[in-house]
């Protein structure tokens, strides 16, 4: 069973700072199956990246995803006070389907 | 506009059974696989099972084979999910989400808003 764990568990940053996030897999897994959620308190998630780096409908162009192998990154270039929320990794394979790193939480500062 | 509403929700005793709906709109349903997803108050995300469109395949987290059960009515566009046994670690919002359409790449691209099981005497 392939586990995503997910770093920091908490990042505390001040709006137009960058954001670095960090999802592990514990083995080397297809970029294709790693995506990127957000969610805001009270909000269901919100689908931002997918393939690892492709960014879905709408999302600005301040997200980007990037990694393979185990180690896969989402980076926002310039924080908007509206980023500040809970940030999944998630990952699909044949057999378990889907699996969620624990999360992020990006807090202001 | 593309829209998924669950219904359903509510206050069961543990062991008692509970049946969540999922109306879809805005899309062709049938072409589409469903899944669950929920929510325990606090914790993370727990994909809990998946139907594909025409329902040939379904698939189910390991904590509620045996006492969940998926199904979708295509000509109503509406997504189930009946639950039996249940137990308190049960409890969270639950939200139906769907299914990417592409056949290379793998997530959840529109999620209703969630509903809201308590297990509790």
């Amino acid at each position: 069973e392939i586990v995503l764990t997910q770093s920091p568990g908490t990042l505390s940053l001040s709006p137009g700072e960058r954001a670095t996030l960090s999802c592990r897999a514990s083995q080397s897994i297809s970029s294709s199956s790693l995506v990127w959620y957000q969610q805001k308190p009270g909000q269901a998630p919100r689908l931002l990246i997918y393939g690892a780096s492709s960014r879905a409908t709408g999302i600005p162009d301040r997200f980007s995803g990037s990694g393979s192998g185990t180690d896969f990154t989402l980076t926002i270039s310039r924080l908007e006070p509206e980023d500040f929320a809970v940030y999944y990794c998630q990952h699909y394979d044949n057999s378990l389907m889907y699996t969620f790193g624990q999360g992020t939480k990006l807090e202001i500062k | 506009e593309v829209q998924l509403v669950e219904s359903g929700g509510g206050l069961v005793q543990p062991g008692g059974s509970l049946r969540l709906s999922c109306a879809a709109s805005g899309f062709t349903f049938s072409t589409y696989s469903m899944n669950w997803v929920r929510q325990a108050p606090g914790k993370g995300l727990e994909w809990i099972s998946y139907i594909s469109g025409r329902s040939s395949s379904i698939y189910y987290t390991d904590s509620v084979k045996g006492r969940f059960t998926i199904s979708r009515d295509n000509a109503k566009s509406s997504l189930f999910l009946q639950m039996n046994s249940l137990r308190a670690e049960d409890t969270a919002v639950y939200y139906c989400a769907r299914d990417s359409p592409s056949y290379s790449y793998y997530y959840m691209d529109v999620w209703g808003k969630g509903i809201a099981v308590t297990v509790s005497s």
